[in-house]
């Protein structure tokens, strides 16, 4: 069975500074993954996914089927990247999606 | 972009009682939706698929006759909670999609409280 791990459950770092969101996965086949974002008081919405490689927001994945990971990143966090930041991978075709439990960034001034 | 919303976004009911919660594509044909359940500080946890026209496929563990899914249209699907009980308080989310290979959009959610 599929699975979604994301070791942190929280996130803090500067202004300026670069994230790194930590994503793992384990599936057998080859997965979908996508990153999605919940804002406050906002509902979860797409972020990115792996197979566009596009940059939004400023940030960027890459999937490393080596690692097994999908980690999320952006050289220069700004305050408003504060949320909460949900890994998922798919089976493919659009299927369901297994997320992963999630993790809060929080970016201070 | 595509909406999706879910109605009501909060919902108090007795124990015993039963609760529908509906989610709609508002600009968009969704062929399939999907329901989740989140408890707090955890992931979501699918817990059926839906296609217009057709049966529900559950997860493993989810009880059909406890969670009943209808997706009679292509922009309603609904999730009734029968007999709710404490255990039941959740938060519901649906998400909508349209064919495959597509973004599924997702709705604010529905927060039940079971007393």
């Amino acid at each position: 069975a599929q699975r979604v791990t994301q070791p942190e459950k929280l996130l803090s770092v500067f202004k300026g500074a670069p994230v790194e969101l930590k994503c793992n996965y384990s599936y057998s086949g080859s997965p979908e993954l996508f990153w999605y974002v919940q804002y406050s008081r906002q509902r979860l919405q797409l972020l990115l996914r792996h197979i566009s490689r596009e940059s939004i927001k400023g940030f960027t994945a890459d999937l490393n089927k080596g690692e097994t990971s999908f980690h999320l990143k952006k050289p220069f966090a700004q305050e408003e990247d504060s949320a909460m930041y949900y890994c998922a991978l798919s089976e493919g075709g659009g299927n369901k999606l297994t997320f992963g439990t999630g993790t809060q960034l929080k970016v201070e001034l | 972009g595509a909406v999706v919303s879910q109605h009501p976004s909060r919902v108090i009911c007795k124990s015993g009682t039963s609760v529908k919660i509906e989610c709609r594509s508002l600009d968009f044909q969704a062929t399939t939706m999907f329901w989740y359940r989140q408890f707090p500080k955890q992931s979501l946890m699918l817990m059926a698929t839906s296609n217009e026209g057709s049966k529900a496929t559950y997860e493993q563990g989810v009880e059909k006759d406890k969670f009943l899914i209808n997706h009679a249209s292509l922009t309603l699907s609904t999730l009734t909670v029968t007999s709710a009980h404490p255990e039941d308080s959740s938060f519901y989310i649906c998400s909508a999609r349209v064919g495959t290979y597509t973004e599924a959009f997702f709705g604010q959610g529905t927060r039940l409280t079971v007393v």
